[in-house]
């Protein structure tokens, strides 16, 4: 257990539907980083945010935003969903900006029909 | 833009035996970190071993060691010993040591799947 908790664990919904992932960071750990892995593109960042604020930005779709709140947790909505989202969403964190090892959470399985 | 590679998309090993996986990666910087991180069937991502890149001597973490070449940009995983708990798929990663902007992700490679034979 890397003490990285995301839910929830599975999520299916229709085209065109929001949903939202949830994720709380290790605790003490600062910076929360967002990953979708698929089967056509592997593993990918998609955004990091470091104590509220947002740090970095990867691959994310502008139907894509997340935001982390003053207790460190971390949210991903998606919009608009099309089939080719479907993929397992992870979250990972790390103490700080500066310190190298990241924990992932289980994922989100979320599967759009 | 870094990149990492992982030619091998499949490889196989007899239960305790020993095999090494590769990872080569593509970079202009001096200093960053490495990373192997296993995916077992659960899917949850665990962080196998890590690398400074500034360190010369190789990591190792129990059975598990790296071969690091800086100069050629070869990472390789040796698992030593192979129990069945070990198949899994092995993502090779790489993050930048600077700070800010997009640094602070992991890139990650294609990965590699292992079967252990018993």
């Amino acid at each position: 257990d890397s003490g990285v908790t995301q839910t929830p664990k599975h999520l299916i919904t229709a085209t065109g539907q929001r949903v939202t992932l949830r994720c709380s960071p290790r605790s003490g750990d600062l910076s929360v980083y967002w990953y979708q892995q698929s089967l056509d593109q592997g593993l990918q960042f998609l955004i990091q945010y470091y104590n509220g604020e947002e740090r970095a930005k990867g691959n994310i779709l502008e139907r894509f935003s997340a935001q982390q709140f003053p207790d460190l947790h971390s949210e991903l909505n998606l919009s608009s969903l099309e089939l080719g989202d479907s993929a397992l969403y992870f979250c990972a964190s790390s103490p700080g900006v500066e310190r190298n090892e990241q924990y992932f959470g289980p994922g989100t399985r979320l599967t759009v029909t | 833009a870094q990149t990492v590679t992982q030619s091998q998309p499949e490889m196989s090993v007899q239960e305790a035996e020993t095999v090494t996986l590769s990872c080569t990666y593509d970079t202009s910087e001096s200093d960053y970190y490495l990373f192997w991180y296993k995916q077992p069937p659960s899917r949850q991502m665990i962080l196998v071993i890590r690398q400074e890149a500034y360190k010369q001597q190789n990591a190792t973490e129990n059975r598990f060691s790296v071969n690091f070449q800086k100069a050629a940009k070869s990472f390789s995983l040796k698992i030593s010993d192979s129990q069945l708990g070990d198949a899994a798929m092995y993502f090779c990663a790489y993050r930048s040591m600077n700070y800010g902007g997009s640094q602070g992700n992991l890139i990650f490679g294609k990965g590699t799947k292992l079967s252990v034979k018993p």
